[in-house]
């Protein structure tokens, strides 16, 4: 299964909101998570099955969609939030990651 | 704390072998399924194998024939042996643990290593 992400760059000011997208080239019902990257870090999970948080993850963070789409969204950035952030999909074997977008400080 | 500490990266040639370690500490290992992910210098995150807590195993095409994963339960650590490596093998290689949470969900990783590097060249 191969999951591709747009936009590849985000530019955006903090306190905008992102809207970052997921496709699936098969269905993938609603096994999709996402994470967030930062240089020189490990990555860090944010949601699983497509819109739960994981523990910790701030509120500002949803997730949406079913399927073939998904949606990531941060509903009003905050400095540290400037990363790159990749959808995983857990349906079947091999585990596959989309490419990531970043998102980055206008 | 809840911890994984990779070890074991470095410098081999083509053809060469290397032993990743991953020690875990502050969590039930052996009762959890545990992975390696890996990222190529500036690239994205790949999965390279998985093994459950019960033992079994799976690879990405890509490193099938050629890696071995393993675990000790009795010492907490998740081992990768690295046989015939390649140059596309360089990487960043993390261990990571599954997420536990109820109602119960399998193949999301929660706790990430800090990863060990490997670069493969002559």
């Amino acid at each position: 299964i191969v999951l591709t992400q747009s936009p590849a760059t985000l530019s955006l000011s903090p306190g905008e909101s992102a809207t970052l997208s997921c496709r699936a080239s098969q269905s993938v019902s609603r096994f999709l998570g996402w994470y967030q990257q930062k240089p020189g870090q490990a990555p860090r999970l944010l949601i699983y099955d497509a819109s739960n948080r994981a523990t910790g993850i701030p509120a500002r963070f949803s997730g949406s969609g079913s399927g073939t789409d998904f949606t990531l969204t941060i509903s009003s950035l905050e400095p540290e939030d400037f990363a790159v952030y990749y959808c995983q999909h857990r349906i079947n074997w091999p585990l596959t990651f989309g490419g990531g977008t970043k998102v980055e400080i206008k | 704390e809840v911890q994984l500490l990779e070890s074991g990266g470095g410098l081999v040639q083509p053809g060469g072998s290397l032993r990743l370690s991953c020690a875990a500490s502050g969590f039930a290992f052996s009762a959890n399924d545990m992975v390696w992910v890996r990222q190529a210098p500036e690239k994205g995150l790949e999965w390279v194998s998985a093994i459950s807590a019960s033992g079994g195993s799976t690879y990405a095409d890509s490193v099938k024939g050629r890696f071995t994963i393993s675990r000790d339960n009795s010492k907490n650590t998740l081992y990768l042996q690295m046989d015939s490596l390649r140059a596309d093998d360089t990487a960043i290689y993390y261990c990571a643990k599954e997420i536990v949470v109820v109602p119960p969900t399998h193949w999301y990783f929660d706790i990430w290593g800090r990863g060990t590097l490997v670069s493969v060249s002559a």
